[in-house]
């Protein structure tokens, strides 16, 4: 069935550092990926996302790649802040009875230290 | 804009006992899903709905997992019986047109 593979599971890096978030996916007709951050207690809340006809999109310290082909898309943060410590979850759709469903890789726990 | 609310946030419950879980999405989104999130992993689809009408439950242990959304508005997961298995967070998201969606803050169940 379709999957997502979601690399590292964990990530630590210092206060003003990039961290990079990679993920591949199986189902060739996905054509929307959606990254989710997850602080402790709370719901996954979206913070970016890209879909199939666009290869890159950036927010601010947050940008997304994609690579169709390759079947791989990548979040990264530039300049990471304590508060970006979270748990991320990258998603890629799949086509189920008519209606996209979501599939969400395993996470990546992010550490920032100061 | 109010959020997706959920209820309760946690609640533990005896194994074989039932328990059930509450979702109200945002007002006007067609589309409500409830996912299991088991620690350590990502959110896993349990139940699509669109409106009142379900599209996907083909991940929902139907033996003794079971949901509903009448009118089409708010939406009840129920568990009964529980197994210890079935600890985790129960997510619930909804969606207008897009793909995208937005989450509640989960109930956490913990199954003794």
């Amino acid at each position: 069935g379709e999957n997502v593979e979601q690399h590292p599971s964990t990530l630590s890096v210092q206060e003003g550092d990039s961290a990079v978030i990679k993920c591949t996916y199986s189902d060739s007709a996905s054509n929307y990926f959606p990254w989710y951050k997850q602080e402790l207690g709370k719901g996954p809340q979206l913070i970016i996302d890209i879909r199939s006809n666009v290869g890159e999109k950036k927010d601010q310290r947050i940008a997304v790649t994609l690579n169709k082909t390759a079947k791989h898309f990548s979040l990264h943060i530039t300049e990471t802040q304590p508060e970006d410590s979270a748990v991320y979850f990258c998603a890629a759709s799949s086509l189920s009875g008519g209606y996209n469903k979501l599939i969400f890789g395993a996470g990546t726990r992010l550490a920032v230290h100061p | 804009e109010a959020g997706v609310a959920q209820s309760p946030r946690y609640k533990i419950i005896e194994k074989r006992q039932s328990v059930a879980f509450w979702c109200n999405p945002i007002s006007g989104h067609a589309t409500l899903y409830w996912y299991q999130q088991i620690l350590g992993q990502g959110p896993k689809l349990l139940i699509q709905f669109q409106n009142n009408g379900v599209v996907d439950d083909s991940q929902l242990p139907k033996d003794r997992f079971s949901a509903e959304r009448l009118k089409g508005v708010d939406s009840t997961l129920k568990i009964q019986p529980a197994k210890l298995e079935d600890s985790a967070v129960y997510l619930c998201a909804s969606s207008f047109i897009s793909n995208e969606q937005f989450f509640g803050p989960g109930t956490r169940l913990t199954v003794l």
